[in-house]
């Protein structure tokens, strides 16, 4: 069955500073997406970024980068340089391509990122 | 207006109210999404529909009704709620391509039944 575990529930990170959010899924189909939703507390998921199974590069997006690792099921978020703004929960999402349940979104219990000034 | 909107935006109603939310996405999107988030649990996905017709109902009870008149429009229909149906509940919307798209959410409903 299809999964998304974020082993984070927490993390603290200095402002200006680097932070890794880890994410690991696991699906026996060939092909899917990996997504990163950010939530403040204002409640909105914003889409942060998007890596598709057979993307060669690992997607970046301004401050976001995502490090996919295809063999070992990876696909942890990169915050460069993070900001006050950034302290938010954060989601891993895995949309499935085929099967009944394609276009659906999978999502992990998310990561609490708190940022100190 | 761009995105997803929803509303309203707060909600607070007893066991025996009838209530609607509403979503509307102005993306030209054609499947739309409910969503319930109670504190503490992973997004739960309740109603899919495509190009207005459900496609999935996720075991969700009866109380909660969908009904998309069009590709634009969402509702969610309450009724005889119970207080662990109190959280947050998100709309989505994901345009025809299943393999490329991206789900867009609005700013969701904050639901507290008493």
């Amino acid at each position: 069955a299809q999964k998304i575990t974020q082993t984070q529930p927490g993390m603290f990170v200095q402002e200006k500073e680097a932070v890794t959010l880890d994410c690991t899924y696991d699906t026996s189909d060939p092909s899917y997406g990996l997504f990163w939703y950010k939530q403040p507390s204002s409640g909105e998921m914003i889409f942060l970024i998007y890596q598709g199974s057979y993307d060669q590069q690992n997607a970046t997006e301004g401050r976001y980068s995502l490090n996919f690792q295809k063999a070992r099921k990876s696909a942890n978020l990169v915050i460069s340089a993070s900001q006050l703004g950034d302290s938010a929960m954060y989601f891993c999402a895995m949309r499935m391509n085929y099967g009944g349940s394609q276009g659906n979104l999978i999502f992990g219990k998310g990561t609490k990122l708190s940022v100190k000034p | 207006e761009t995105g997803v909107t929803q509303t309203p935006r707060h909600l607070v109603m007893g066991m025996t109210n009838k209530k609607s939310l509403k979503c509307e996405q102005h993306l030209g999107h054609n499947a739309m999404y409910w969503y319930k988030q109670s504190a503490k649990k992973p997004l739960e996905l309740m109603f899919v529909y495509n190009f207005k017709e459900q496609t999935e109902n996720n075991s969700v009870p009866s109380r909660f009704s969908p009904e998309c008149p069009n590709s634009s429009h969402l509702f969610l229909h309450l009724h005889t709620l119970q207080p662990e149906d109190s959280a947050l509940y998100l709309c989505a919307s994901r345009g025809a391509a299943v393999s490329s798209e991206t789900q867009y959410f609005g700013p969701g409903t904050r639901l507290l039944v008493l």
